[in-house]
């Protein structure tokens, strides 16, 4: 089956840049979406069609997309921003994946 | 304002059938391009989606649990009701429905619903 694969956890400092990325054979024809989920909580989507972010959803979160890997940058991390990270796709026949997820530590 | 509430039972026994129900607002699954998703979490462990079903009736199922699976709309009544049959201990989890749009993704969730499989 078709598999998107993320690291398993990213650490950061405040103010610095997060890298997180996903990657995947159909990534370079299908769209790539991300998600933040805090504990308890349900997931919200932040990037999608690989690099539009929604409203209200703040300018350091940025996606971009390169061959077979879409990454998720967040610049000047806050605190806040401290939580979960999936990436999510379609396989070949548009069937919905998820990544495993990154834990995204703030030092 | 699109609101997404998912409801069932909380604790269900092996082999049983799970029915979970999604009661939305705000917007008509009848509206094209629009869908509701199921999408299950167990405790610790990553997002797994399940089934997606769409303003067109058309409906997507998890290759890894299609046989089990079940997804139907009302749309008069904006429920979408998911049924997961022959329930095992390793499908206790948080079950999300969410809404979807065409290259949108999904953009609204519900709070989730904790479902526990034990005897």
């Amino acid at each position: 089956s078709y598999e998107l694969t993320q690291p398993p956890s990213v650490s950061v400092s405040p103010g610095q840049t997060a890298r997180i990325t996903c990657s995947g054979d159909a990534l370079p024809n299908q769209y790539a979406y991300w998600y933040q989920q805090r504990p308890g909580q349900a997931p919200i989507l932040m990037i999608y069609t690989d690099s539009e972010r929604p409203s209200g959803i703040p300018e350091r979160f940025s996606g971009s997309t390169s061959g077979t890997t879409v990454t998720l940058t967040i610049s000047g991390v806050q605190a806040e921003d401290e939580a979960d990270y999936y990436c999510q796709s379609a396989d070949s026949s548009g069937l919905v994946v998820f990544g495993g997820g990154t834990k995204l530590t703030v030092l | 304002q699109i609101t997404l509430k998912e409801s069932g039972p909380t604790l269900v026994k092996p082999t049983q059938t799970l029915t979970l129900t999604c009661t939305f607002s705000g917007f008509s699954l009848s509206t094209s391009a629009v869908g509701v998703a199921w999408i299950r979490q167990p405790p610790g462990k990553a997002l797994e989606w399940l089934a997606l079903i769409y303003w067109d009736h058309n409906k997507r199922y998890s290759p890894s649990l299609n046989s089990r699976l079940t997804i139907t709309k009302d749309t008069s009544k904006n429920q979408v009701v998911l049924t997961l049959s022959n329930m095992d201990p390793v499908d206790t989890a948080t079950y999300y429905c969410a809404h979807w749009v065409a290259v949108a993704g999904f953009d609204y969730w519900g709070q989730g619903a904790l479902v526990t499989v034990s005897s």
